[in-house]
């Protein structure tokens, strides 16, 4: 089974302070996301990575970076955490989006900011 | 703009009970689609997706899709519901080509004992 792995599941982090939100998998799958889940509004596509080093813009990149240097790991970094980023962060993986391959997902991370 | 709407934020059913929940997409032409559950406080798992070909797609847990071009639609389908199946449900579209799937806002499932 493929599996994606968010190593934290709760954060509480301060207002101001960066926070970094770490993602694996282990299916050797090109591409990565991360996504934002929050109620009534459904997923939110952050950023994306279609290969190791690569990286787009989502839909609401303001305030996060990316980072993907290695192909089984990407990562979600707020440089300065505020109170609107608390949220629910799903970070999926998938082989090939573009010929329509399933995205998996990992459990999330609830992340408050305080 | 690409778009995916699911028009019932919450549906309550009877456990035993049919079930249709309604997806409907705007996409110049026919993407690939999919339906999601997650189970409170965990990711999305898929139940079962669309490509081409016979218009009835089978899924994971007794679920099944029914593709409507005409319609652009994407509806679930359950005929009988367990308690288990209480969770929220996203369907997604995918154009084509593109690396982005576009997500519905989703629709949370309570079941009645």
């Amino acid at each position: 089974d493929v599996k994606v792995t968010q190593s934290s599941r709760y954060l509480v982090k301060r207002t101001g302070e960066k926070v970094f939100l770490e993602c694996v998998q282990d299916m050797d799958h090109e591409n990565m996301f991360w996504y934002r889940q929050d109620p009534g509004l459904g997923l939110r596509l952050i950023y994306f990575s279609y290969d190791v080093k690569m990286k787009e813009k989502g839909d609401i990149p303001e305030g996060y970076s990316v980072s993907r240097e290695k192909k089984e790991r990407f990562s979600l970094i707020l440089e300065s955490a505020s109170t609107n980023q608390t949220s629910m962060y799903l970070c999926a993986s998938s082989s090939d989006t573009r010929s329509g391959n399933t995205i998996y997902f990992g459990e999330g991370s609830w992340l408050t900011v305080v | 703009a690409q778009s995916v709407t699911q028009p019932d934020i919450h549906i309550t059913v009877s456990e035993g009970a049919s079930l249709e929940l309604r997806c409907n997409y705007s996409y110049g032409a026919t993407p690939y689609l999919f339906w999601y559950v997650q189970s409170p406080g965990q990711g999305l798992q898929l139940l079962l997706k669309y490509f081409s070909g016979d218009t009835l797609v089978q899924g994971i847990k007794g679920f099944e899709a029914e593709f409507k071009r005409s319609q652009s639609s994407f509806n679930l389908r359950k005929p009988s519901v367990h308690w288990s199946d209480a969770a929220e449900y996203f369907c997604a579209v995918g154009p084509s080509g593109t690396y982005k799937y576009i997500f519905g806002t989703g629709t949370r499932l309570k079941v009645l004992a």
